[in-house]
């Protein structure tokens, strides 16, 4: 079984710009959340789909925002994009339902985003 | 709000001995799951083992097993006969009602052969 699929690996964008990132779930999953991992802050919760839905949203501006499509598949998108939008996005699946393993979410090997 | 504290920014152990990484976490919630993840170098983040916080008895994944002290809001890990591919950032992770992970600063472990 294919894992978390993440697109593309590297980005490198300057200030003002905006950027979309993909993930493609594990198959099965519908839920998919994604993470922000920088030096300064660690790793921070930014949002969670599922079933097309957003479910929560972490404490980040609006210029932060995603999407998740009928076949799981989320895109996670920043507009204006500032200097310290430079991070290394992670997108995380998981189940959702039924069985002990619910619960547990499974990344992807992330999107390196350069801000200059 | 859950917080989740990992005291330790770097530890050491040489090559099959023995290592104790802490956490501590602080919720009002009963119901929740524990996390242990490892970050190598290539950044994948794996799941290393996972406690429900139900349950009483202390998971075990080979080599790796936790203390969950569920009155002290406190979960180590334990990694027995280190080796050198268990060198990476380790994080602590708390999963509650809302279904998000909050994670500690974790803690960077080097192993020395």
């Amino acid at each position: 079984k294919a894992g978390v699929t993440q697109t593309p690996r590297y980005l490198i964008k300057t200030r003002g710009q905006q950027v979309t990132l993909s993930c493609s779930p594990i198959s099965g999953h519908r839920s998919v959340s994604w993470y922000q991992q920088t030096p300064g802050q660690g790793l921070q919760f930014l949002f969670e789909y599922f079933s097309e839905t957003q479910r929560n949203k972490g404490n980040f501006p609006g210029r932060f925002s995603g999407r998740q499509f009928s076949n799981s598949r989320s895109e996670m998108n920043v507009s204006t994009l500032e200097l310290g939008d430079s991070a290394l996005y992670l997108c995380a699946s998981r189940r959702s339902s039924g069985g002990v393993t619910k619960n547990i979410q499974y990344f992807g090997a992330g999107t390196r985003l350069s801000v200059l | 709000a859950q917080t989740v504290t990992q005291s330790q920014p770097e530890m050491s152990v040489q090559e099959a001995e023995t290592v104790t990484l802490s956490c501590t976490y602080d919720t009002s919630e009963s119901d929740y799951y524990l996390f242990w993840y490892k970050q190598p170098p290539s950044r994948q983040m794996i799941l290393v083992i996972r406690q429900e916080a139900y349950k009483q008895q202390n998971a075990t994944e080979n080599r790796f097993s936790v203390n969950f002290q569920k009155a002290a809001k406190s979960f180590s890990l334990k990694i027995s006969d280190s080796q050198l591919g268990d060198a990476a950032m380790y994080f602590c992770a708390y999963n509650g009602a809302g279904n998000m992970l909050t994670f500690g600063g974790g803690t960077r472990l080097m192993v020395k052969p």
